[in-house]
């Protein structure tokens, strides 16, 4: 099974909709990181987590709100979809005061028409 | 801020061929650099790392050394596979918060 499984993996939602993206893993990681990808621009952070009480923003957090359910989920909401958030969504984790080594999800790939 | 930037692509090679991805980097304090490979469909994989200068990462055969003084990590591979091809991010982790910074990646396309 995988370490770092995200849910959906495909998702089509309208301008407006409310939409969250699902991350778990069983890695037993207390950091947690949800980055997008958009051709040619690399991975951009939105939101990261170093613990269940702990939440900061990133490069990238306007339009964007995450929860931290419990050490192993992290889910990443959209509060009303935008056509310019188009794009494929990672969840990463890393263990604390390691070497810095992100392990990640198989992406979402979201479309806002 | 920080930053990395890597060698636009797309890169196409034939089989056996020497690869180079240049990177070069901006950064405060001491950062961890990484390359990240990307296959199609797939989230990102590590796959090689070094955290300290002079470092050398390698795996796969692919290498890369952290070379502080010019503030680069380039990828090497001295004899490149079909099976390479997929995009490759490199990246680097500074400061407290220990987030990545990612180049733009590179389109690497090995030809049989």
């Amino acid at each position: 099974d995988a370490d770092v499984t995200q849910t959906p993996r495909n998702r089509i939602t309208k301008t407006g909709k409310r939409i969250m993206l699902e991350c778990s893993q069983t890695k037993g990681h207390d950091r947690m990181y949800w980055y997008r990808q958009d051709p040619g621009l690399g991975l951009r952070l939105i939101y990261y987590s170093f613990d269940v009480k702990d939440i900061n923003k990133g490069e990238i957090s306007d339009g964007y709100s995450v929860s931290r359910q419990a050490q192993a989920k992290f889910s990443l909401s959209l509060e009303s979809a935008i056509p310019n958030q188009t794009a494929l969504y990672f969840c990463a984790t890393s263990p604390t005061g390691g070497t810095d080594t992100q392990y990640f999800g198989p992406g979402t790939r979201l479309t806002v028409l | 801020g920080d930053s990395v930037t890597q060698m636009e692509g797309p890169v196409t090679l034939s089989e056996e061929a020497c690869l180079t991805i240049n990177c070069t980097y901006t950064a405060t304090g001491y950062p961890s650099l990484f390359w990240y490979v990307q296959y199609p469909g797939e989230g990102l994989q590590l796959l090689l790392k070094a955290t300290k200068a002079d470092d050398k990462g390698s795996n796969k055969g692919f290498e890369a050394t952290y070379r502080k003084e010019t503030t680069s990590f380039h990828l090497e591979k001295g004899s490149v596979q079909v099976s390479d091809s997929a995009v490759y991010f490199c990246a680097l982790t500074s400061g407290s918060a220990r987030q990545l910074t990612f180049g733009s990646g590179t389109q690497l396309t090995v030809l049989p």
